[in-house]
């Protein structure tokens, strides 16, 4: 099992451009999810989809963040324009639901100069 | 709001000795907790899930309790071995049949040789 893959690994940007991060889930899984960690918030839930539909989305920063899962195998993550104070380490999860355990990519490291 | 409360001191023991992290709740009433083990560079990794109903889970040298009286649970490595440091998180259901998850901020651990 190839488990949850995302990337790229690391991106370092300018601010202002736009920013792609990319995930493909464990296949099987139904449900994905956005995380953003940062030493000051630790690890924060950004968005979750449900069989391919955004289920909760009141974690997204704000309107520049957007999201998408086109089908069951792939997701985005789009930040425009990008802003310094989004450089943090994105991490997608992906899991069967319910109570079943989260299974993490390796994270995309973002740095927005 | 609800809040998630991990020791953010780091914990430092000796190898061979039991090492216990803490996770303190408020305004949850979560049905179930995970921990998951994170080392740098890499995404959470699940290690143990402790429903309601259960006082206690056991996975070899790992053992968890869940007092959803004192809104605690404790995590312990018996035995603990130099491998085991990294940081340690826990997380609860997000809302009642959700199958988002509120993360701790972790607690480090650093098992010297």
């Amino acid at each position: 099992d190839a488990g949850v893959i995302q990337s790229p690994r690391h991106e370092v940007t300018e601010m202002g451009q736009e920013v792609t991060l990319r995930c493909k889930p464990i296949s099987g899984h139904n449900s994905l999810f956005w995380y953003r960690q940062t030493m000051m918030r630790g690890l924060e839930l950004l968005i979750y989809f449900n069989n391919n539909v955004p289920i909760d989305d009141s974690g997204m920063p704000e309107d520049r963040f957007s999201a998408k899962m086109p089908n069951a195998s792939f997701s985005t993550l789009k930040i425009q324009p990008s802003e310094p104070r989004d450089s943090a380490v994105y991490f997608c999860a992906s899991t069967w639901g319910g109570d079943q355990p989260q299974h993490f990519g390796d994270g995309t490291r973002l740095s927005i100069l | 709001s609800q809040k998630i409360e991990q020791n953010s001191e780091a914990l430092n023991i000796q190898e061979g000795k039991t090492a216990t992290l803490t996770c303190n709740y408020t305004n949850y009433s979560p049905a179930y907790l995970q921990w998951y083990r994170q080392d740098p560079g890499r995404g959470p990794v699940f290690l143990l899930l402790i429903r309601e109903n259960e006082k206690e889970k056991r996975k070899e040298r790992l053992k968890v309790t869940f007092d959803t009286t004192l809104k605690q649970s404790l995590f312990h490595i018996t035995a603990s071995q130099p491998a085991d440091s990294a940081t340690y998180l826990c997380a609860l259901e997000r809302d009642t049949g959700r199958r988002a998850l509120t993360f701790g901020s972790g607690t480090r651990l650093q098992v010297q040789p």
